[in-house]
């Protein structure tokens, strides 16, 4: 299995300040044939199911405010957001969907300071 | 746009059988002849656990760590597809999910939708 680990566990930051989380996985999830990253990140809020804001590490969901970016390839990912507004509190998660069983990092938790 | 409701028992005892249902609804992309459909189960100690999806065209893939015990089904008249785990224990409490993935340069992606989920005890 691809283990995916985040760091770090909880993130406090200011609003308007910069936020970033980190996704390592155990093995590289980059497929050369399509030159592609098999890399998600998630926000959860509570109650509600994971909502996906990148796909294939930096693509932005449909609907995801410009302040979400991805970056990263082969084995190490970040998800940035740029200025964090309240809206954005919730859980991150990232997930490798390059080889079953697909994995999800353990979640970071971010707030506001 | 795609809506998955999850149905089921919100108890199940020990030993027995977790049965649930996603019914799949909408337009676009809808349709569970198209495309991928997983469960997934999400639970305070082991976090999000992808439990297996049923494709397409029926072909299932299922989490190694659970397979002995899972079996991925579907209805296409019904346009439903479900799961029963068999044997639970209180290791299988969780909130389950099921989730459609998405099929991009001739493989499976990411989860783009999700239902709302359902909680499930065993007790």
């Amino acid at each position: 299995d691809i283990v995916m680990t985040q760091s770090p566990d909880s993130l406090a930051v200011s609003l308007g300040e910069r936020a970033t989380i980190t996704c390592k996985s155990s093995q590289s999830v980059f497929l050369s044939s399509n030159n592609r990253n098999f890399l998600a990140w998630y926000q959860q809020k509570p109650g509600q199911p994971p909502k996906v804001v990148i796909y294939w590490a930096s693509t932005r969901e449909s609907g995801v405010p410009d302040r979400f970016s991805g970056s990263g390839s082969g084995t190490d990912f970040t998800l940035t957001i740029s200025s964090l507004q309240a809206e954005d509190v919730a859980v991150y998660f990232c997930h490798q969907y390059y080889s079953t069983p697909f994995t999800f990092g353990q979640g970071t938790k971010l707030e506001i300071k | 746009q795609v809506q998955l409701q999850e149905s089921g028992p919100g108890l199940v005892k020990p030993s027995e059988t977790l049965s649930l249902t996603c019914t799949v609804s909408g337009d676009s992309g809808g349709s569970i002849s198209s495309t991928y459909w997983s469960w997934v189960r999400q639970s305070p100690g082991k976090g999000l656990e992808w439990i297996g999806y049923i494709s397409y065209s029926g072909t299932t893939t299922y989490n190694p760590s659970l397979k002995s015990r899972v079996t991925i089904s579907r209805d296409t008249s019904k346009n439903q597809f479900s799961l029963k785990l068999r044997s639970v224990t209180a290791a299988d409490t969780a909130v389950y999910y099921c989730a459609r993935q998405g099929l991009g340069f001739g493989v499976v992606t990411n989860m783009d939708a999700w239902g709302k989920g359902t909680a499930v005890f065993v007790s």
